[in-house]
């Protein structure tokens, strides 16, 4: 079974505060994702890698960055977090290299919470 | 850009009514994929759809995927508990997932 692991399911920061939520998976997936999911918006995606060292923009890039320095592990960063921040972020994964149509392996989430 | 809208937000059946879930694109797709999420759960994949007019089913679950690839929908006959949860569509060439339509169950 794929196993897509994330650091913490729960997460309360202060405003401004530099934030890693971190995603592991298990199964030798070339391609990450990290998206948000909040209530009436679905999964809107952060950013996409493809490899290591490697990364895309997704829809909402702006405020997060994120690092793949080893293939099983892909980070998010927020900055200098802020209250719109707050939000669901689930880490995803799945073969083919650069594609995007591939199954989608999602990790637990974590519940991340600005005040 | 493209983008997919997802109806209904909400729906509440009885158990053992059908539902349909509908994903509708502004732009052809490639393919389609399904999501289910649990309360308190991830989204796990269910299926993916690839050709004009595609229709697949699971069980109860019957998956169909417009002919000119702009549509798909997802229905559910008799209803059950289980089935309780967010179901998603994710159009791609680039992924873009809808907004989700959450299922509840009265039983």
């Amino acid at each position: 079974d794929v196993k897509v692991t994330q650091s913490s399911r729960y997460l309360v920061k202060r405003t401004g505060e530099k934030v890693f939520l971190e995603c592991v998976q298990d199964m030798d997936h070339e391609n990450m994702f990290w998206y948000r999911q909040d209530p009436g918006l679905g999964l809107r995606l952060i950013y996409f890698s493809y490899d290591v060292k490697m990364k895309e923009k997704g829809d909402i890039p702006e405020g997060y960055s994120v690092s793949r320095e080893k293939k099983e592990r892909f980070s998010l960063i927020l900055e200098s977090a802020s209250t719109n921040q707050t939000s669901m972020y689930l880490c995803a994964s799945s073969w083919g290299k650069g594609r995007r149509t591939d199954t989608q392996y999602f990790g637990p989430g974590t519940r991340l919470t600005v005040l | 850009g493209q983008q997919v809208m997802q109806i209904p937000q909400y729906q509440h059946v009885q158990e053992g009514e059908d539902f349909t879930t509908y994903c509708n694109s502004s732009t052809t797709l490639s393919n389609i994929q399904w999501y289910k999420q649990r309360p308190g759960g991830h989204p796990v994949f269910l299926i993916q759809l690839v050709k004009s007019g595609e229709v697949k089913k699971q069980k109860r679950l019957t998956f169909q995927f417009g002919e000119a690839k702009k549509n798909s929908s997802l229905h559910i006959t008799a209803t059950q508990t289980t089935d309780v949860g967010t179901y998603f569509c994710a159009g791609l060439h680039k992924l873009v997932f809808g907004a989700g339509t959450i299922l509840r169950v009265k039983s």
